[in-house]
This record gives structure tokens, sequence and C-alpha cells, in this order.
């Protein structure tokens, strides 16, 4: 099926250390969003965006909508033990309300 | 806390047997999707529900349905299983017109 880019795949970092993914695309989407993933659980939503080159902060996350529209990022500061997780981003395609695509994740682990 | 619960938690069924998958939407919010995630992969988009009418499919086969009832509960019918429809289900609902879907706990489906 189809999916975004989403890098890096994994990263192994200290507690206190600031984190950068991001996700990109062939395509132009409409939307992004940030989901949180623990081990047997849902995704929980973070952060969405709805406009090119918008900058909206969740407490310690940051995110980032693309000026071309094809991609987004996402930073957190100065990790804590409980950022550890899976992190994806997911977007919506123009006309396809509802259906999101999403990248294949980032797990995130951090060393106290 | 996402409002949004699904049952059961944990499924194993044998190869050709059908299951049914239960979604309790979060309140005030009259669409559901589903999504299919395997095991190191981001959720795959199956299909969507909105007044109680399918309006959205991804790249799935007729034998993955669903139902949506008059208090915006759902269900996925999965027939003639499959071993690699083992995987992690999960159900998102949120109000029409808002991008923001909010995940259920998802169900382990195993197929034996």
């Amino acid at each position: 099926g189809q999916q975004l880019n989403q890098s890096p795949q994994s990263m192994f970092i200290q507690e206190g250390e600031d984190v950068s993914m991001n996700c990109t695309s062939s395509s132009i989407f409409n939307t992004w969003l940030w989901y949180k993933q623990d081990p047997g659980e849902g995704p929980v939503l973070l952060i969405a965006l709805y406009k090119a080159g918008e900058l909206t902060s969740n407490g310690r996350l940051t995110a980032q909508f693309g000026i071309t529209r094809k991609d987004s990022f996402l930073n957190i500061s100065a990790s804590i033990p409980s950022d550890v997780g899976i992190y994806f981003c997911a977007g919506q395609l123009y006309n396809q309300g509802g259906k999101l695509i999403f990248g294949q994740g980032t797990e995130l682990s951090v060393k106290p | 806390e996402t409002g949004v619960t699904q049952s059961p938690t944990h499924l194993i069924k044998t190869r050709g047997q059908q299951v049914t998958l239960r979604c309790s939407s979060q309140s005030g919010h009259n669409t559901v999707s589903w999504y299919q995630q395997a095991l190191g992969q981001g959720p795959q988009f199956i299909f969507q529900y909105y007044r109680e009418e399918e309006n959205g499919r991804g790249n799935f086969p007729p034998r993955f349905s669903g139902l949506q009832f008059p208090n915006y509960s759902s269900e996925l019918n999965v027939n003639a299983l499959e071993l690699d429809d083992s995987a992690l289900y999960l159900c998102a609902s949120r109000y029409r017109g808002n991008t923001e879907a909010f995940f259920g706990q998802g169900t382990r489906l195993t197929v034996v």
C-alpha cells in the first residue's frame, strides 16, 4: 500500500538530547498529522498541521508543514524516558477526506 | 484516553474462518475508519463509514466489509481469513469535516 517515506527508522539518544524526524512524499498533502504509538496501544495524536509553512508546538514537541506540501518535520526537545515509542507521520491527500496515509514510523529509544 | 474503544483486544482464529471486530466511537464523532497495521509497519487504510455507508476504501479485497450503526458504533468483518490477515486492527473516529482522527487501542488478530 501507499506509504510516506519516514526517517530515520530508529533513533537511540541520551536523555536531554533533542530529536528530529521527518516525512517526505512525492504527492502533495493538505493535512499532516503526527502520532505516537506505545507497544500494544493505538496511535495517539500529538500535532495536526493544516497550512503550508505552519509551525505548531505541543509542549516539547514542534512540527512543521513543509512549504512544498510534500514533507513534514517533528522535533522533540530535551527528551525524557517517557518519549520512548514509535512516532508516525500521517498525511491526507486533497479530496480524499478521512483517508490517512502513514509513514513506516520512527522508533525512539531514550537512555536515562 | 481517546474515548474510542475496541473489542476484543486479542483474538486467535483459524485460516478460513470469519471474524467480527467492534468499535465504539468517541462521543460526537460521526465518521469511523478502520486500519490494518502489520508488525513493524504503519497503519493501512481499509475503509471509512459515514451515515452508515462506506464512503472510501483502501486497497483491500471485498472479504473485508464493515457496518456503521445509528449510534455511530462500527464493525469490521473479515471472511475467509488468511494467515496474512494477522495484524493489529485499529478503529479511528472523527467528526466529519475535521481531519483529526482518534484511535482506539486496537484488536490484535492472529490467524493460525
